[in-house]
């Protein structure tokens, strides 16, 4: 079985800071691995996502994760946030060959103060 | 295109009575699944239909959940007799056959009282 951990439930931050939130799982066997966000009064919608290939991906407004296998993480960055990134993010994972059912962390509540 | 959309997005109801919640998939989607994240607490999987087939359902917490996807179009799940626990938001989300991105859509409020 899956399991994701978000380290943090909530991260207040400075406007143009840079922020991290950690993001770890377990899984006995190959796994996917996703950021989705969701907005105030929005669904939820994917940021970024690992398969295969470059351990590094990225998003359209700045975001990154790495994927490390060696530690289970998947955290995700953002060198210099703004206001309109408060929202709360979710890690989540699927096993590999079947992307049919993610299993999410909590999520952290990022708050991007002025 | 329209992404996948639900309905009602909020609902109030008491204890014991009925709620019947709707979701319309993206075109064309095979796969469609059912989420719920409940106060506090994490996003959890329900269901997962491919067509109108139930290719996995367990997560539904209890047989007072139930979920239909008839022609394989649209879904309904349905909550009877709901109960307080059952408050939260309801997510569906749909994938196509091949792909590999499940696109959620904004979530069903529900409010037991």
């Amino acid at each position: 079985a899956q399991s994701v951990t978000q380290l943090d439930s909530q991260v207040p931050v400075f406007e143009e800071a840079p922020v991290e939130l950690r993001c770890n799982y377990s899984s006995s066997v190959s796994v996917y691995l996703f950021w989705y966000v969701q907005y105030p009064n929005q669904g939820l919608q994917l940021l970024l996502k690992y398969l295969s290939g470059s351990t590094l991906v990225k998003s359209i407004n700045g975001f990154e994760a790495e994927f490390n296998k060696s530690q289970t993480s998947f955290h995700l960055r953002k060198p210099s946030v703004h206001i309109s990134d408060t929202a709360e993010y979710f890690c989540a994972v699927s096993t590999s060959g079947g992307y049919n059912k993610l299993i999410f962390g909590a999520g952290t509540r990022l708050a991007v103060h002025p | 295109e329209a992404g996948v959309t639900q309905f009602p997005s909020h609902s109030v109801i008491e204890k014991g009575q009925t709620v019947t919640l709707r979701c319309d998939p993206i075109s064309g989607h095979d796969n469609l699944y059912w989420y719920r994240r409940v106060m506090g607490k994490e996003i959890k999987f329900l269901l997962h239909f491919v067509k109108e087939s139930k290719q996995d359902e367990s997560g539904m917490p209890n047989n007072r959940f139930l979920a239909e996807r008839t022609g394989g179009t649209y879904s309904t799940l349905k909550v009877q007799p709901a109960e307080l626990e059952d408050s939260g938001v309801y997510f569906c989300a749909s994938k196509q056959a091949a792909g590999n991105t499940i696109y959620f859509g904004e979530g069903s409020w529900l409010t037991v009282v």
